[in-house]
């Protein structure tokens, strides 16, 4: 099955700057990537995605990027505020979803 | 997207005895899933809940200890069955396919304890 691996398992930032998450995934048959924000007490919020046929998506402060040839993907956060302190989980797709391991981000005022 | 609702969202459980978890949807979607999320890691699927047949479990799970129902296109439930302290977790229901755009969406949870 697929095995999805994800760095930083922690993250700490001052508010304003950038924070990137990585992620790699084991199976080439994965199309579907998407990025989940999980705030203490609730379930996962779909933050954003990227399809295999894209390298590369952007919304707003949040930008994916995708290389299928090396099998990894990755999470870019700008501007960060103190409100984007959460923990990050990447997965990944051919049927079912896969999850990383997750990454807590805290952003510093 | 797809707004999910769980029930309940919180429960306290004696050992041994079962609990069945609710998710509704409130559009009709292809794809069922049930996931499991011990404290303070990551999710782990349990099983597609398949509209009309059997569910499909991961390795690890069985469905006597997590018999799953999908009676639709818009509802399904997960059964947690004979439970012991390490059932203690958030139980998630996620929906995905025709009817989210193949967008795959979660609703917020069933945050069980076994004492």
């Amino acid at each position: 099955g697929e095995n999805v691996e994800q760095h930083p398992s922690t993250l700490s930032v001052q508010e304003g700057d950038s924070a990137v998450i990585k992620c790699t995934y084991s199976d080439s048959a994965s199309n579907y990537f998407p990025w989940y924000k999980q705030e203490l007490g609730k379930g996962p919020q779909l933050i954003i995605d990227i399809r295999s046929n894209v390298g590369e998506k952007k919304d707003q402060r949040i930008a994916v990027t995708l290389n299928k040839t090396a099998k990894h993907f990755s999470l870019h956060i700008t501007e960060t505020q103190p409100e984007d302190s959460a923990v990050y989980f990447c997965a990944a797709a051919a049927n079912n979803l896969f999850f990383g391991t997750g990454t807590r981000l805290t952003v510093i005022p | 997207s797809a707004v999910i609702s769980q029930k309940p969202s919180r429960d306290i459980c004696q050992r041994g005895t079962s609990l069945t978890i609710q998710c509704q949807v409130d559009s009709q979607v292809t794809m069922m899933f049930w996931y499991r999320q011990q404290p303070g890691q990551s999710l782990t699927l349990i099983a597609t809940a398949n509209q009309g047949s059997e569910a499909t479990y991961e390795s690890g799970f069985v469905i006597d200890k997590f018999p799953i129902s999908r009676p639709n296109l818009t509802f399904s439930t997960l059964t947690v069955s004979n439970m012991s302290p390490e059932d203690s977790s958030i139980y998630l229901c996620s929906v995905g396919g025709t009817g989210t755009g193949n967008t795959i969406y979660f609703g917020e949870g069933s945050w069980l304890t076994v004492v």
